[in-house]
């Protein structure tokens, strides 16, 4: 089975600081992703990568970045956080090259910034 | 304009019952794959069904069953005896052969609550 693990659960931070999101992967999958889920907006592509140190920008980049040092890891930063950034946060991976190919999602990371 | 479109923001169903949601979906390419997905209240997503732009037949996975309608760009899930436990929110999604990367296109989102 696809593992893709997200490093908390919930968390709670504070306006202005700097946040990381991590997530892992443990099925050699070329592609991963981050969104970012709001109530009646649906599932919003914040950023993507399809190999290590590749990234491209999804739907809402503005006041995040992230990092793919390892085709596993694939971490979303905050570089400020602020308070319309509390939202849930998922992960997600799949295999690069076929249509038929589902993408595996984290349990979730549920951000509050105060 | 959207690619992926649920217009039942919300539904509910007798626990037993049948129930279908609606997904239509908008693109050129012919080399697709269409995806519903089920996220519970603990919030994990969870892959439940997948239909391919070029199969012939309809998918089906225990329960779940999708109504692929070509011709008009629907790809309905159909859910059979409802339980307790399908109380969720529900997602289609689109992955089309142009885009290399492997992203999807995910709609709002359909809520399902089963009634005991």
């Amino acid at each position: 089975d696809v593992k893709v693990t997200q490093s908390s659960r919930y968390l709670v931070k504070r306006t202005g600081e700097k946040v990381f999101l991590e997530c892992v992967q443990d099925m050699d999958h070329e592609n991963m992703f981050w969104y970012r889920q709001d109530p009646g907006l649906g599932l919003r592509l914040i950023y993507f990568s399809y190999d290590v140190k590749m990234k491209e920008k999804g739907d809402i980049p503005e006041g995040y970045s992230v990092s793919r040092e390892k085709k596993e890891r694939f971490s979303l930063i905050l570089e400020s956080a602020s308070t319309n950034q509390t939202s849930m946060y998922l992960c997600a991976s799949s295999l690069i090259r076929t249509t038929n190919q589902p993408q595996h999602f984290g349990d979730g990371t549920r951000l509050s910034i105060l | 304009a959207q690619k992926i479109t649920q217009t039942q923001p919300g539904m509910f169903v007798q626990e037993k019952e049948a129930v279908t949601l609606d997904c239509t979906y908008d693109t050129s390419d012919p080399s697709y794959g269409l995806f519903w997905y089920k996220q519970p209240s603990s919030g994990e997503m969870i892959f439940l069904i997948y239909q391919g732009s070029y199969d012939q037949q309809n998918a089906t996975e225990g329960r779940y069953s999708l109504n692929f309608q070509k011709a008009r760009k629907s790809a309905n899930l159909v859910i059979s005896a409802s339980q307790l436990g399908d109380s969720a929110m529900y997602f289609c999604a689109m992955r089309e052969g142009r885009a290399n990367a492997g992203k999807s296109t995910f709609g709002d989102g359909t809520t399902l609550t089963v009634k005991p």
